[in-house]
C-alpha cells in the first residue's frame, strides 16, 4: 500500500471548517484514498473514500488533487464530537482472494477548541 | 441498524484461563478481521476471514485462534492467555462495493490478562 504522510496534530475552532491534509505522492493509479477516524479508544469509523473525483457525504468532503498525490478531508462545521485521530489510508481496490487489511499510520490528532 | 458487535466489552482474566471474544455483524459481509491496538504500535491485524470456513493469519496471530462457521460470526479465541495479550481488540467486517471495500469496526474489547 502507498505510504501516507499526515501532520501529527491540528486544532480547529468549533463551528469552523477543519481541513486535514494527507500526502500520498507514491499512490498508484488504481489505489483509493480512504479516511477513517478513531474517537478515544472507540472502533475506527469510516468517513469517506475516493479514487479521482472529489467526494462528499453527510460527514465530510474529500478533495483529491488532480495528480492524486495529496488530498484534504474537510469537516465543514466542526463540533466538539469531531475531536479524534484521523487516518488517511491509501490502498488498492478490492481483491476477491486477498486480505483486505487496513494499514493505519499515526494519523492526525484533531482537537476542536470550544 | 447496520453494526458490528463485540462481547464482552471489558474483560479481566488470569494467565492461562481460556477465553473467547465474540464478534457478530448484521450486514451479510463476507470479509471479517480482528485487530489489536497497543500504545505506540497502532492497529495490527491478528486474523482475517474471506468467507465461511476460510481464515488466514494476519501480522500477529501467535496465541490466537479464530473460526468462521457462520457468515455473521467470527469469534477470537485465546486458548491460554498471557499478559502480553493485554490489549484493545477490534473486530471489523466489509463487503466489496463498486471497486472499494469499506470496513466497519466494532466498539472494541479491552482485555487485561493478569
Amino acid at each position: 500500500d502507498a505510504k501516507t504522510t499526515q501532520p501529527p496534530s491540528m486544532d480547529c475552532a468549533e463551528g469552523r471548517a477543519a481541513n486535514l491534509p494527507c500526502n500520498h505522492s507514491t499512490i498508484s493509479g488504481n489505489e483509493y484514498v480512504y479516511w477513517y477516524r478513531q474517537i478515544h479508544s472507540q472502533g475506527p469509523q469510516y468517513i469517506i473514500h475516493g479514487l479521482k473525483n472529489n467526494e462528499t457525504n453527510e460527514m465530510a468532503s474529500l478533495i483529491i488533487t488532480e495528480d492524486r498525490k495529496s488530498s484534504t478531508l474537510i469537516l465543514p462545521h466542526a463540533t466538539l464530537r469531531d475531536t479524534a485521530v484521523y487516518y488517511c489510508i491509501v490502498r488498492p481496490p478490492i481483491s476477491n482472494f486477498g486480505n483486505e487489511k487496513l494499514t493505519f499510520g499515526t494519523g492526525t490528532r484533531l482537537t476542536i477548541i470550544p | 441498524e447496520a453494526q458490528v458487535t463485540q462481547n464482552p466489552r471489558y474483560l479481566i482474566t488470569v494467565t492461562g484461563k481460556k477465553l473467547t471474544v465474540t464478534c457478530s455483524q448484521n450486514m451479510n459481509h463476507e470479509y471479517m478481521s480482528w485487530y489489536r491496538q497497543d500504545p505506540g504500535l497502532g492497529l495490527r491485524q491478528i486474523y482475517y476471514s474471506m468467507n465461511v470456513e476460510v481464515t488466514d493469519k494476519g501480522d500477529v496471530p501467535e496465541g490466537y485462534k479464530v473460526s468462521r462457521k457462520e457468515k455473521r460470526n467470527f469469534p477470537l479465541i485465546l486458548e491460554s492467555p498471557s499478559p502480553n495479550q493485554t490489549s484493545l481488540y477490534f473486530c471489523a467486517s466489509s463487503s466489496p462495493s463498486g471497486g472499494a471495500n469499506t470496513q466497519y469496526f466494532g466498539p472494541g474489547t479491552r482485555l487485561t490478562v493478569l
